[in-house]
């Protein structure tokens, strides 16, 4: 079945460094991917998306690239501030039959930013 | 827009109790959903609903009901509930169902269920 691996939290930097948050997946077919955040107390939001192998996502400086050889969707974000503090899920959506879609998603990567 | 609302923010229930989380969307999509969060877990999906009158089961479904009676409201019934259930709920929902692969989820602010 559809599955997503994304690296374990927690993850704490300080005000202005660079982030990586790895992400892989295994699906079926050509699933579009995304990347969700959750901020303290709320419920997810959508970052970003790409729909097709080689397209960028991009949202809030955050940035994303499908990478069907790699079967990857790694996060980056070049300076990270403190208000970027938040859980972040991989997802993917593929069809689970007929006109039906699923969302797959990651276990979530706590990112806590320092001042 | 209010978007997707959920009602309660909070409840505490007794084992076997059973509750109704309300789910309502005023932005017409026909794709709502319930998903459970639970830590180191990420979300699973309970269940689903393409429109109106059409639901189905998600990866968790055992000990919830839903229907679908209208476009803009989803509940999520509790028929007996067990420790287990507690958890953070979300409903989401999208605007296609058919294009699908390429949709974004909106998400509500969560329901948070303990049960004792």
């Amino acid at each position: 079945g559809d599955s997503v691996t994304q690296m374990e939290g927690p993850v704490t930097l300080s005000e202005e460094a660079f982030l990586t948050i790895n992400c892989t997946y295994t699906a079926t077919g050509y699933p579009s991917l995304f990347w969700y955040v959750q901020y303290p107390g709320e419920g997810l939001q959508l970052l970003l998306k790409a729909t097709k192998a080689d397209d960028k996502g991009s949202n809030k400086g955050f940035e994303a690239t499908y990478r069907k050889e790699t079967t990857s969707f790694h996060l980056e974000k070049g300076s990270v501030q403190v208000s970027d503090s938040a859980v972040y899920f991989c997802a993917l959506s593929t069809r689970s039959g007929g006109s039906n879609y699923k969302l797959t998603f990651g276990k979530g990567t706590l990112l806590t930013v320092n001042p | 827009n209010a978007g997707v609302t959920q009602t309660p923010k909070f409840q505490v229930l007794k084992t076997g109790q059973s509750m109704t989380l309300q789910c309502a969307q005023d932005m017409n999509h026909e794709y709502m959903s319930w998903y459970r969060q639970d830590p180191g877990m990420g979300l699973r999906l309970i269940h689903y609903s393409v429109g109106a009158g059409i639901t189905d089961q998600g990866e968790v479904p055992n000990g919830y009901n839903v229907s679908r009676s209208t476009t803009e409201d989803f509940p999520l019934r509790l028929l007996s509930a067990a420790p287990s259930q507690t958890s953070v709920y979300f409903c989401a929902s999208s605007q296609e169902r058919l294009a699908g692969v390429t949709d974004t989820q909106y998400f509500g602010p969560g329901t948070r269920l303990t049960v004792l």
